[in-house]
C-alpha cells in the first residue's frame, strides 16, 4: 500500500527565512508521481509541481525547489526567502502511473504542513 | 468554465437525511476524481471516473455513498442517510487522461 508522510505538522518563520518541508513515501511500485499541492487559507487545493518517478533531477522555479531522491523515498520541498503569502497548508502526495494501474492516478496524500510566515 | 466548480459550497443537513453534491470539471476533462476532507482522516480519495464509468470506487466508506457521472461531464455525489462522521470538506478534482488534477473549491458539509 502507498504511503506518505509529513512529519512537520506546522512550521513557523520570519519573513525571508528559507524553509524546508519535509516528505516520506513508500509504494512498491517502481513507476509513480509524486505531487506537492498548496492549500492556502481559502481552501482551494492548488498544484505546485508534478515528478515522475525516472526523473530524480532537482528543479527550481523561482522561489520554489524540490528535492527528489529515490534513494531515500524523499520529496522536498523548500521555499526561498519566504513571505506572508506563503503561508498555508502544504500536502504532498503520491499516485501509480495510469499505465501501470489501468485505471486512473487517485492520489495518496499526506497530513500536510501548516506553514505560517509572520512578518 | 475556466476551473471546476462544485455547489454548494457549504450544506448543513440533519442526520438521517439525503444530501447531493455536484461537480462541474473543467470542460474536456475525462477524468474526474471525488476526495473527502476531514479532520480526523485527512485527504482521502472516494471514486474515480473515467467518462461516465467508474473503474474505482474503493475509497468510498460505506454503501450510503454512491456517485454518478453524466454526458461525461457532471458528476454528483449522494450520500444517503447522513451521520455525523460524514461531516467534512468533499472534494472534486478533475483532468485529462493521467495527467495532473485541478481542485474545485469544495463543499464543506455539515451533519448535526
Amino acid at each position: 500500500a502507498q504511503k506518505v508522510t509529513q512529519a512537520q505538522t506546522e512550521i513557523s518563520v520570519v519573513e525571508k527565512e528559507d524553509v524546508t518541508l519535509d516528505c516520506v513515501y513508500e509504494t512498491r511500485d517502481t513507476t509513480y508521481y509524486l505531487f506537492w499541492y498548496k492549500q492556502p487559507p481559502s481552501g482551494e487545493l492548488v498544484f505546485l509541481i508534478r515528478r515522475n518517478s525516472f526523473d530524480e533531477q532537482n528543479e527550481i522555479s523561482g522561489r520554489y525547489s524540490w528535492n527528489f531522491q529515490k534513494s531515500t523515498s524523499s520529496f522536498n520541498f523548500t521555499i526561498t526567502a519566504s513571505q506572508v503569502v506563503d503561508s498555508a497548508v502544504y500536502f504532498c502526495a503520491l499516485s501509480e502511473k495510469e499505465e501501470v494501474t489501468g485505471g486512473g492516478n487517485k492520489l495518496t496524500f499526506g497530513t500536510g504542513t501548516q506553514l505560517k510566515v509572520e512578518l | 468554465g475556466a476551473g471546476v466548480s462544485q455547489s454548494p459550497s457549504n450544506k448543513v443537513t440533519e442526520k438521517g437525511k439525503d444530501v447531493e453534491l455536484r461537480c462541474d470539471p473543467i470542460s474536456g476533462h475525462t477524468a474526474l476524481y471525488w476526495y473527502r476532507q476531514s479532520l480526523g482522516q485527512g485527504l482521502e480519495f472516494l471514486i474515480y471516473f473515467q467518462g461516465n464509468s467508474a473503474p474505482d470506487k474503493s475509497g468510498l466508506p460505506s454503501d450510503r455513498f454512491s456517485a454518478e457521472r453524466t454526458g461525461g461531464s457532471v458528476s454528483t455525489l449522494t450520500i444517503q442517510r447522513t451521520q455525523q462522521e460524514d461531516s467534512a470538506v468533499y472534494l472534486c478534482a478533475s483532468s485529462l487522461s493521467g495527467a495532473i488534477q485541478f481542485f474545485g473549491p469544495g463543499t464543506r458539509l455539515t451533519v448535526l
